[in-house]
């Protein structure tokens, strides 16, 4: 399994206020990936990185920025957090040459 | 627009019988697809894949089967563990893009 991981694991913040979720990445894989959980949505992509400083949207995309800067950390920036992005939230990461990808273990994010 | 859909929410199966989860797609252009495995406060772990150019793939106790024409995959679990018990997603993706779609998920119990 790929050594990924997120911080922070669990966020509780104000409805307004900026948020900022790391992923962090050791097997220099070149594409990394934001999800959000839901009940009832499954696994609903918001970002993904297919190299550094290379980004495109998901399918839930509005609310949500992403940077990357160095091939081992992506980042997904809440600029004013709401309730409804209320969520748990993977990162994941895929080799160039392979289908599969590894996630992280979650944030869990709570807007009141 | 649900892509990629598991229609079943839930499946409860004895130890040591099979289980057998359901997906279905409606995007003729996916030729890969994939089941991940989750467990209560962790990320989903890749289990097992298939691509289009086969209907069937094992591995141990798991085995997904393809239906092209029917726009199904299932993944079979022979014998059932109690340690099987927990969310299955399926996945689907094309091999010209970067990203998968995900479904809704199923959870699978296990009874001793």
């Amino acid at each position: 399994d790929a050594g990924i991981t997120q911080s922070p694991r669990h966020k509780v913040t104000e409805t307004g206020t900026p948020v900022t979720l790391r992923c962090h990445q050791t097997e220099n894989h070149r594409y990394m990936y934001w999800y959000r959980q839901d009940p009832g949505h499954g696994l609903r992509l918001i970002h993904y990185s297919y190299g550094v400083k290379d980004t495109d949207k998901g399918e839930v995309s509005d609310g949500y920025s992403v940077s990357r800067s160095k091939t081992e950390d992506f980042l997904l920036t809440l600029e004013s957090a709401t309730s409804s992005q209320t969520s748990v939230y993977f990162c994941a990461s895929r080799r160039g040459r392979s289908y599969e990808q590894y996630f992280g273990p979650g944030t869990r994010l709570t807007v009141t | 627009d649900q892509q990629v859909k598991q229609n079943s929410p839930s499946l409860s199966v004895q130890e040591g019988r099979i289980s057998i989860l359901n997906c279905d797609y409606t995007n003729s252009m996916f030729d890969y697809f994939l089941w991940y495995k989750k467990y209560p406060a962790e990320g989903p772990t890749f289990l097992i894949s298939i691509s289009s150019i086969k209907d069937k793939n094992e591995d141990g106790r798991f085995t997904v089967f393809l239906n092209k024409s029917a726009k199904h995959l299932s993944l079979h679990i022979v014998p059932s563990q109690p340690g099987d018990s927990a969310v299955y997603f399926c996945a689907a993706g094309k091999s010209s893009g970067d990203k998968l779609t995900f479904g809704t998920g199923t959870r699978l119990a296990v009874r001793p």
